[in-house]
C-alpha cells in the first residue's frame, strides 16, 4: 500500500529564506507526483506535477524534484515572502487513479 | 480556464435531511473525483469517474451516492447523514486518469 510521508509537518521561517519540504513515498511505481498549495479552509492550488519519466520541474520561485528510484520529492521555495504561508501537500498518482496525499507541511513565513 | 466550480460553497443539513453538492468543469476532462477532507488531515478519495462511469469507491457509505450526468457535471447526493460527515468536500477533475488534477474550493458542509 502506497503511503506518503511530509517532513517537517511545519515550518516557521523569516521572509526571504530558501526552503526546503520533503515528500517521500513507499512504492516507486508511481505515474506522477504533483505539489499542491492549500490556503486555511479553501480547496487546494497546483503548483507543479513532475512526470515519472522527469527529474525536476520549476515554476517562477519553485523548483521541484523527483528521485523515483529512491521515493523521494522535494520542494525548492526561494526567496520566501508572507504570502507563501500555506499548507504544502505532496500527492502521488498510482494505478488506476488514485492521488495519495501525504500530511502536508505547514508553513508561516514571518515578516 | 483551469476552474473547478462547487456549489455551495457553505451547507447546513440535519441529519434526516437530503441535500446534493455540485462540480463543474469545462476544461474537456474525463476524469472526476470526490475527496473529503477533515479539518488538518489530507484529503482522502472516495469516488473516481472516468469517461463518465465509476472506476473507484473506496467502501464510502451508501448515505454518499455520487452521480455524473455528462462529462462536465459531477454529483453528490446526500441522504440521512451523520455529524462525523461534517467535513470539506473537495471536487477534481483531470484530462483522463493519472493526469494533472484541478480541484475545486470545496463545499463546506456541517451535519447537525
Amino acid at each position: 500500500k502506497q503511503e506518503v510521508t511530509q517532513i517537517p509537518a511545519a515550518l516557521s521561517v523569516p521572509e526571504g529564506e530558501n526552503l526546503v519540504l520533503n515528500c517521500s513515498f513507499t512504492d516507486s511505481a508511481i505515474y506522477n507526483l504533483q505539489w499542491f498549495r492549500q490556503d486555511p479552509g479553501k480547496g487546494l492550488t497546483s503548483l507543479l506535477l513532475i512526470q515519472s519519466s522527469q527529474r525536476e520541474q520549476t515554476s517562477g520561485r519553485l523548483n521541484a524534484s523527483l528521485d523515483k528510484s529512491s521515493g523521494r520529492s522535494t520542494l525548492y521555495i526561494a526567496a520566501s515572502q508572507p504570502g507563501d504561508s500555506a499548507t504544502y501537500l505532496c500527492a502521488v498518482y498510482n494505478q488506476g487513479g488514485k492521488l495519495i496525499f501525504g500530511q502536508g507541511t505547514e508553513l508561516s513565513v514571518k515578516p | 480556464d483551469t476552474e473547478v466550480t462547487q456549489t455551495p460553497k457553505h451547507l447546513v443539513m440535519g441529519m434526516t435531511n437530503k441535500k446534493s453538492l455540485k462540480c463543474e468543469q469545462h476544461m474537456g476532462h474525463r476524469a472526476m473525483y470526490w475527496y473529503k477532507q477533515k479539518a488538518k488531515k489530507p484529503p482522502e478519495l472516495m469516488f473516481v469517474y472516468s469517461y463518465e462511469k465509476l472506476s473507484i469507491n473506496e467502501s464510502v457509505p451508501s448515505r454518499f451516492s455520487p452521480e455524473c450526468p455528462n462529462s462536465s457535471l459531477l454529483n453528490l447526493h446526500l441522504h440521512a447523514l451523520q455529524p462525523e460527515d461534517s467535513a470539506l468536500y473537495l471536487c477534481a477533475s483531470s484530462r483522463k486518469e493519472n493526469t494533472e488534477a484541478f480541484f475545486g474550493q470545496g463545499t463546506r458542509l456541517t451535519v447537525v
